[in-house]
């Protein structure tokens, strides 16, 4: 078990640019999730994928912002014309047990710096 | 709409010291509530998390947490605190969400162990 994975750990980029996070789920895991961290706050979801569908996006996802799964296992998380506001930690996590109280378990996060 | 308090953003405590995180949630349904630990540069971990059943809950590290539903809390504590506690702490609440669970996070707490 390597746990989840996410690449690159740290990115930076110039306002406009586009940028692609990827992220491996542990292997056995058909649920994943996207948070985004700001410095000094906790974690926000983004987005949720049961095994390729997707099947929740947050507002705070805006049409900047796509997440794919394909066949579900890797997914990618792909941010546009990247603007200032962007700059944060994106996390990565999945889970496998159905229905509430499961444990996800996170990987260590992409950082994002626009400048 | 569920919400999450974490009501102390930095504690600093003396080593061997006790120590107490609060966390007060927000909720019109039953919830299940987590405690994750990050540490710096790194992903969050859980500690332990409050399904059902005794409202004490024994995590890993030698942390532990009350669930309070009359007070809507779900305090953390540890009696003796190590060096190795230093981190960022969050609480967060459990929404389900089509067959899975989105968690809603706190905004965190810096708990500093000094020697």
């Amino acid at each position: 078990d390597t746990g989840v994975s996410q690449d690159p750990r740290h990115k930076i980029t110039k306002r406009g640019q586009n940028v692609t996070f990827r992220c491996d789920p542990i292997s056995e895991h058909n649920r994943l999730y996207w948070y985004r961290q700001t410095l000094g706050q906790g974690p926000e979801f983004l987005t949720y994928f049961q095994n390729e569908a997707q099947l929740e996006k947050s507002r705070l996802l805006s049409d900047r912002f796509s997440a794919e799964r394909p066949k579900g296992s890797f997914s990618t998380l792909e941010i546009q014309r990247t603007e200032q506001g962007d700059s944060a930690m994106y996390l990565c996590a999945s889970s496998l047990r159905t229905g509430g109280g499961g444990e996800l378990f996170f990987g260590e996060g992409s950082r994002l710096t626009v400048l | 709409a569920q919400s999450v308090t974490q009501l102390d953003s930095q504690v600093p405590v003396f080593e061997e010291a006790p120590v107490e995180l609060r966390c007060n949630y927000s909720s019109s349904v039953s919830v299940y509530l987590f405690w994750y630990v990050q540490y710096p540069n790194q992903g969050l971990q859980l500690l332990l998390k409050y399904l059902s059943g005794s409202t004490l809950v024994k995590g890993i590290n030698g942390f532990e947490a009350e669930f309070n539903k009359s007070q809507t809390s779900f305090h953390l504590r540890k009696p003796s605190v190590h060096i190795s506690d230093t981190a960022e702490y969050f609480c967060a609440v459990s929404l389900l969400l089509q067959g899975a669970q989105k968690l809603v996070f706190g905004q965190g707490t810096r708990l500093t162990i000094n020697p």
